[in-house]
């Protein structure tokens, strides 16, 4: 079965500084994708960054990092020097596509709070 | 740019009451999928579909139904509803994941009680 996991229901973030995100996966397929998300209050899902399974450098778009691990099972996202803007509820999702039927699998979210 | 859009964005419906709730893409993705968003629990995947005139059960189909009689709408049926489908849904459509890396693209949500 495919599984994502957010061990961290929420953070605090001193304002300017640097930030990780936990998220660990399973799946026994050996392609997948995996995909973090921004919902801030005002409810939008996001689309923050992307890491394929078979790539061999970490993914990064802007402030925002993923720290892949595959022998872990680990994506967790950095954001660098971060903003009040940031503070939001962070989704990791996976897809996994021979196992799923080319479905997505979601966290259960990581509440994030930048404190000025 | 339209991207995805949900119709209507609230509703608020009695125990026992129907309603559809709609989901349009301009980016003629392939792929369409419905979730609902609890408290603590992430986003459930309720029903998908990978093309036109094809649908298929996600994780919590039960209670809703779905229609794809044409590749730009995605349509959520709640045929009797009941409180535990107060939620806020998510509309969502992507290209063909075996093929692109692209991510899902998500509506603004719709914000449902049944009282």
């Amino acid at each position: 079965a495919q599984k994502i996991t957010q061990t961290q229901p929420g953070m605090f973030v001193q304002e300017k500084e640097a930030v990780t995100l936990d998220c660990t996966y399973d799946t026994s397929d050996p392609s997948y994708g995996l995909f973090w998300y921004k919902q801030p209050s005002s409810g939008e899902m996001i689309f923050l960054i992307y890491q394929g399974s078979y790539d061999q450098q970490n993914a990064t778009e802007g402030r925002y990092s993923l720290n892949f691990q595959k022998a872990r099972k680990s994506a967790n996202l950095v954001i660098s020097a971060s903003q009040l803007g940031d503070s939001a509820m962070y989704f990791c999702a996976m897809r996994a596509v021979l196992n799923t039927g080319n479905q997505f699998y979601f966290g259960t979210g990581t509440s994030l709070t930048v404190i000025p | 740019n339209a991207g995805v859009t949900q119709t209507p964005k609230f509703r608020v419906l009695k125990t026992g009451q129907s309603m559809t709730l709609l989901c349009a893409q301009d980016m003629n993705h392939e792929y369409m999928y419905w979730y609902r968003q609890d408290p603590g629990m992430g986003l459930r995947l309720i029903h998908y579909s990978v093309g036109e005139g094809t649908t298929a059960k996600g994780e919590v189909p039960d209670g809703y139904n779905v229609s794809r009689l044409k590749k730009q709408n995605f349509l959520l049926g709640l045929e009797s509803a009941a409180p535990s489908q107060t939620s806020v849904y998510f509309c969502a459509s992507s290209y063909d994941p075996v093929i692109s890396n692209q991510p899902q693209h998500f509506g603004d949500g719709t914000r449902l009680s049944i009282l």
